[in-house]
């Protein structure tokens, strides 16, 4: 595609529930970031993927989160046993080459999740 | 510890009127500095990047300045239009990938809203 796309668009789930939030990168982008926004808040970073390793998980917030990547492309975000705490806005980014290159981020629009 | 603080937090101008936008750093040693624009309900799009030996660079009606001796950089928006009532978000990397999210600090970003 175009751009990063992320799906779903919303998520309303209970609490205790699972969810699994999907992110397709740009076509051929071997950098995959996954981040969390909450309402008027700054991005917070949880999860980096070069191909399909993860090097850097420094920012998943507890072992409730986990992220895969498969064949360096779709990325999945799961998240079990959700809590209140976890509504937010979490977004993807792709990108070409690693960040010490002067290439950009790509953003996907995000997806909403609410728990009740 | 690396950090990237942005002022004003919120700013509302006359469509038609300059803005400047401000953000301090503290990221050593540093790589690159991206201005973000993101839209309600969007995810980010890139505006501009700037390594340390770059002292400004523009995209349109936005020019970005960097002092990489102060460890500052502005945005300047030039006849403001309704379309740019967005987050500004400044992000900083580190030379090395290393630290933590892949060397990238966010800042919190400066709300802007264009009245007519």
């Amino acid at each position: 595609g175009a751009g990063v796309s992320q799906s779903p668009s919303n998520k309303v789930t209970e609490k205790g529930k699972d969810v699994e939030l999907r992110c397709d990168p740009i076509s051929g982008h071997t950098a995959l970031y996954w981040y969390r926004q909450s309402l008027g808040q700054g991005l917070e970073f949880l999860i980096y993927f070069q191909g399909n390793s993860a090097p850097d998980k420094s920012g998943l917030p507890s072992d409730r989160f986990s992220a895969e990547r498969t064949g360096g492309s779709v990325s999945t975000l799961t998240i079990q046993r959700t809590q209140q705490e976890d509504s937010a806005v979490y977004l993807c980014a792709s990108s070409s080459a690693p960040l010490n290159s002067n290439q950009p981020q790509h953003f996907g629009d995000g997806t909403r999740l609410s728990i009740l | 510890k690396n950090q990237v603080e942005q002022s004003p937090q919120s700013l509302i101008i006359l469509e038609g009127k300059n803005c400047t936008l401000q953000c301090n750093y503290t990221v050593s040693p540093f790589s690159n500095l991206r201005w973000y624009k993101q839209d309600t309900g969007r995810g980010p799009v890139s505006l501009t990047i700037m390594t340390f030996s770059e002292n400004t660079k523009s995209n349109g009606r936005y020019t970005a300045t960097l002092d990489a001796d102060t460890k500052q950089s502005s945005l300047h928006i030039t006849a403001s239009q309704l379309s740019d009532s967005a987050s500004y978000i400044c992000v900083v990397r580190l030379m090395y990938s290393g630290g933590g999210a892949d060397g990238l600090t966010f800042g919190k970003g400066t709300h802007l809203i264009i009245q007519p």
